[in-house]
C-alpha cells in the first residue's frame, strides 16, 4: 500500500476544460514533486516543492498550475491542455536534509485529454 | 547536460539471472537509484547506491562504478512477476534534490 495517494486515477478531458489533480502523503515527508510519464520518454520533472514553497519549475507551460496548500497536499490544476499533454502524471513525496532517502511515488493519474 | 541510458527492452527466461545496465552523465553525483514500475502502477524503491561497489538486497543486487558512470542491477532467480519496468535514476546534486530518470528498461521474463 503506497503512502501517496492520487485522485483521480483515469481523467479524460476537452481541451477546453478545467480539471485539477490531487495528491496527500500520509508519510511525514516535506518535500512533494509532480513528474510527467509519456510513453517512450524518461520521467520529467515538473514541480518541486519544499516546505511548502515552489523550488523547482522545470519550465512547464503555464496551463499547468501547481497549489501546495501544506505539506500533505499537492495539486495540480490543468486547463485549456493539448492533446500531446496526454501521460500519467505521478506525484512523489521524499524527507528534505536525509540524502539517500529515496522518493516515493503515487499511482498516477492517466489522462487523455481530447 | 545529463544523459542516463539504459536499454529499452530486455527477455529473460524464468529461474535464470539479467543484468540490466545504466550509464549516466551528469553535472554532478550524489547517489544512484533503482525502481520498479509494473504496468499502471507506481514505480518503487529498489536500490540505492552511492559508493563504488556491489549492494545486495535478496535476489536484487545493485552495482556501481562512479569513475565509470555506470551501473547495473542484477535480478537472480527470475519469476514471472519480476516482468515489469526498471528506471535507473540520479540525483546529480547535493542535498535532497530531485531525481533524473532514465527512460527505462521493459524486463519480459518467459517461461
Amino acid at each position: 500500500e503506497t503512502g501517496v495517494t492520487q485522485t483521480p486515477r483515469h481523467l479524460v478531458m476537452g481541451m477546453t476544460n478545467k480539471k485539477s489533480l490531487k495528491c496527500e502523503q500520509h508519510l511525514g515527508h516535506n518535500a512533494m514533486y509532480w513528474y510527467k510519464q509519456s510513453a517512450k520518454k524518461p520521467l520529467e520533472l515538473m514541480f518541486v516543492y519544499s516546505l511548502e514553497e515552489r523550488v523547482e519549475n522545470n519550465s512547464v507551460p503555464s496551463r499547468f498550475s501547481p497549489e501546495c496548500p501544506n505539506s500533505s497536499h499537492l495539486f495540480l490544476h490543468l486547463h485549456t491542455l493539448q492533446p500531446e499533454d496526454s501521460a500519467l502524471y505521478l506525484c512523489a513525496s521524499s524527507q528534505e536534509r536525509w540524502v539517500n532517502t529515496e522518493a516515493f511515488f503515487g499511482q498516477g493519474t492517466r489522462l487523455t485529454v481530447v | 547536460g545529463q544523459n542516463i541510458d539504459q536499454p529499452t527492452e530486455m527477455t529473460a527466461t524464468e529461474g535464470a539471472i539479467v543484468q540490466i545496465n545504466c550509464t549516466y552523465q551528469t553535472s554532478g553525483f550524489n547517489g544512484l537509484f533503482w525502481y520498479q514500475q509494473h504496468a499502471g502502477e507506481a514505480p518503487t524503491f529498489l536500490s540505492y547506491n552511492v559508493l563504488d561497489g556491489l549492494e545486495e538486497k535478496g535476489r536484487f543486487s545493485s552495482f556501481l562504478s562512479r569513475s565509470k558512470g555506470y551501473s547495473y542491477l542484477l535480478l537472480k532467480e527470475l519469476q514471472m512477476k519480476d516482468s515489469a519496468s526498471y528506471l535507473c535514476a540520479v540525483r546529480d546534486k547535493t542535498g535532497n534534490t530531485p531525481l533524473v530518470f532514465g527512460k527505462g528498461t521493459r524486463l519480459s521474463v518467459i517461461a
